[in-house]
């Protein structure tokens, strides 16, 4: 199956922008999707497809995607970002239906 | 809004099956993908298997010899077995609904709605 790998760590000023990024071969196919996931809650979803956010997302959270990358750059970090993110995209290694995880980033707000 | 409620037991012993149900309020099972994924403490999200509402589905391969999702759509249910179940199975499941996009003549996939999870320990 398809792996997705992500930094495991990455600080941010408290106001600045950081980037988060997801490498794998199944994102020159598809795009990923991105997970936010604050201790001992279930996962949010922040960004999906080219780049959409759910309603009640903050517009300081985009995406983008070139060749193998998948990026979340949060623009302005707030304390409250500060959780651990998580990409997904389908597995492009089958004929059928499934999906994939990257390791996570966790990300903390200086 | 959508909501998503896990249940079964948080303990399982050794060799055992591990058995949940997911069930679906506030809209219907018809019409979508539902899945399940899994997070041992302090690890990262695994991607167990789907189900569509009609019954077909797909499993992770490092997990397909053990696992078998079911749907009940006169219940708004969906459920997860999992076999011969070690320490290793230990881990927060979560039940999910997956939603799609078009983009530019593809589908993308996401899950949009997370149950809050249900932790389950395999240990005699």
């Amino acid at each position: 199956s398809s792996e997705l790998t992500q930094d495991p760590a990455v600080s941010v000023a408290l106001g600045q922008t950081v980037r988060i990024t997801c490498q794998g071969d199944s994102l020159r196919s598809y795009y990923a999707s991105w997970y936010q996931q604050k201790p001992g809650q279930a996962p949010v979803l922040v960004i999906y497809g080219k780049n959409n956010r759910p309603s009640g997302i903050p517009d300081r959270f985009s995406g983008s995607s070139s060749g193998n990358t998948a990026s979340l750059t949060i623009t302005g970090a707030q304390a409250e970002d500060e959780a651990d993110y998580y990409c997904n995209s389908r597995d492009s290694s089958g004929n059928h239906l499934g999906w994939v995880f990257g390791g996570g980033t966790k990300l903390t707000v200086l | 809004q959508v909501q998503l409620q896990e249940s079964g037991p948080g303990l399982v012993k050794p060799s055992e099956t591990l058995s949940l149900t997911c069930t679906v309020s506030g809209g219907s099972i018809s019409s979508y993908y539902w899945s399940w994924i899994r997070q041992p403490p302090g690890k990262g999200l695994e991607w167990i298997g789907y189900i569509y509402y009609s019954g077909s589905t797909n499993y992770n391969p490092s997990l397909k010899s053990r696992v078998t999702i079911s749907v009940d759509t006169s219940k708004n249910q969906f459920s997860l077995k999992l076999s011969s179940v070690t320490a290793a199975d230990t881990a927060v499941y979560y039940c999910a609904r997956i939603n799609l996009v078009v983009v530019v003549a593809a589908t993308e996939y996401y899950f949009d709605y997370w149950g809050q999870g249900t932790l389950v320990t395999v240990s005699s």
